[in-house]
């Protein structure tokens, strides 16, 4: 089977960077995925990694280390706006996606 | 270019009974997978839909079924709705293909009495 784990809650102050990790079990590896959800909002496409390293878009970076079966991802200079879940992802070889359990980011002022 | 829309926003039902939530894929997709997501958790895949066909299928009962139109949109209906039913669905639409980026609706919050 798949599975995710993450932490359920994180809290970081404005401007501040924060990390957010997630660990997963999978048989057939094609990918971790990143999304945001907002209170009441939809899940959004944030990253993709396939390969190890490092990806930036903006303030926002994902890592992975296909060895550690481990990625995380990074939000710099953090916005008040940046309150919201994180789900890591597992995206299957069709198109299922298998998601965490969620990351509630709390930022404080 | 409208993306992913779901309906209604908000519905409340009773232990037993039936519904039928719908959505438009973003234009241009011909793919749609439907996800519950209960209170604090990670939405769960239940199905996915391609050439009107089920092409996927989660660890969802049959009570769970769907459907898809020949202009891409589709249904999702539950039967026999029990509490634990209560949920968000939400939508999630993309191209055909592995590793193609889903967009998703704003989901259809479920309360079932």
């Amino acid at each position: 089977g798949q599975s995710l784990e993450q932490p359920s809650e994180v809290t970081a102050v404005e401007g501040a960077i924060v990390q957010i990790n997630c660990t997963y079990q999978t048989s057939g590896f094609y990918g971790l995925s990143w999304y945001q959800q907002h209170d009441g909002g939809a899940p959004t496409f944030l990253s993709y990694n396939a390969l190890d390293g490092l990806e930036e878009t903006g303030r926002f970076s994902s890592f992975l280390s296909r060895s550690d079966s481990y990625g995380y991802l990074l939000l710099q200079e953090l916005q008040m706006k940046d309150s919201a879940s994180y789900f890591c992802a597992l995206p299957g070889r069709d198109d299922k996606i298998i998601f965490g359990k969620g990351t509630r980011l709390h930022i404080l002022p | 270019d409208a993306g992913v829309t779901q309906s209604p926003t908000h519905l409340i039902k009773t232990r037993g009974q039936q519904v039928t939530l719908r959505c438009s894929p973003k234009s241009g997709h011909d793919t749609v997978s439907w996800y519950q997501q209960a209170l604090g958790q990670g939405p769960q895949f239940i199905f996915q839909y391609y050439e009107e066909e089920e092409r996927q299928r989660g660890n969802f009962p049959d009570r769970f079924s769907g459907h898809q139109f020949p202009n891409y949109s589709s249904e999702l209906n539950v039967n026999a709705l029990l509490l634990g039913d209560s949920a968000l669905y939400l939508c999630a639409s993309s191209l055909a293909g592995p590793q193609e980026t889903q967009y998703f609706g704003p989901g259809t919050r479920l309360l079932v009495l």
